[in-house]
């Protein structure tokens, strides 16, 4: 198995510009999980689901951000205007029986 | 007070020291614990699992205080590879979110 796979990598956008960040869990994991990783705070939870079905939303900063997840395959988190201070690595992580795997992240510099 | 909360660092020591770091945690219900090593601008892997009873691999231990609600992992005979950020993690209940801490980031110096 490839792992976790997020896309892009690297995501340089103009202020007010939407950025969609993509997110491919490990295939029969149950869980799957949004993160954002700042110097200043640490790893923060936006968002999870179980079985595709969004669980806990509290943590989305506000109603710029969005996340779907259509199917076990593929979830998508949506930043819409997008912000300087949404600049971050944001994480995507899928699980199965409490253990966590990670993808890479996806850098997002807001300008 | 912080769900998960480590000592920052940095914790600079040589090789072959032995380092420890601790953590706690706030919520007394939490059920799994665990230690997941962050390397620059990498993504956070799972390093070990925190058992009860206490749990080992190779130079790495690490345990679990319920009474006290902390969590600890020491490091021996520690090598340059060993530099990284270590994040200590809860999960309150299986399928739930897991938490972590901010990391405790570990030099090792030769």
């Amino acid at each position: 198995d490839a792992g976790v796979i997020q896309s892009p990598r690297h995501e340089v956008t103009e202020m007010g510009q939407e950025v969609t960040l993509r997110c491919k869990p490990i295939s029969g994991h149950n869980s799957l999980f949004w993160y954002r990783q700042t110097m200043m705070r640490g790893l923060e939870l936006l968002i999870y689901f179980n079985n595709n079905v969004p669980i806990d939303d509290s943590g989305m900063p506000e109603d710029r951000f969005s996340a779907k997840m259509p199917n076990a395959s593929f979830s998508t988190l949506k930043i819409q205007p997008s912000e300087p201070r949404d600049s971050a690595v944001y994480f995507c992580a899928s699980s199965v029986d409490s253990l966590a795997f990670f993808g890479q992240g996806t850098r997002l510099t807001v300008v | 007070r912080k769900e998960v909360e480590q000592d920052p660092g940095p914790f600079n020591v040589p090789e072959g020291a032995t380092v420890a770091f601790n953590c706690t945690y706030s919520n007394s219900a939490s059920q799994s614990f665990f230690w997941y090593r962050q390397d620059c601008r990498k993504e956070p892997k799972l390093l070990m699992s925190v058992y009860s009873s206490g749990n080992e691999d190779g130079r790495f231990t690490a345990q679990l205080n319920r009474a006290s609600q902390y969590i600890s992992l020491l490091i021996r005979d520690s090598k340059l590879s060993d530099s990284a950020t270590y994040l200590c993690v809860v999960e309150i209940s299986g399928n739930t979110p897991l938490v972590f801490g901010k990391g405790t980031r570990l030099s090792v110096i030769a």
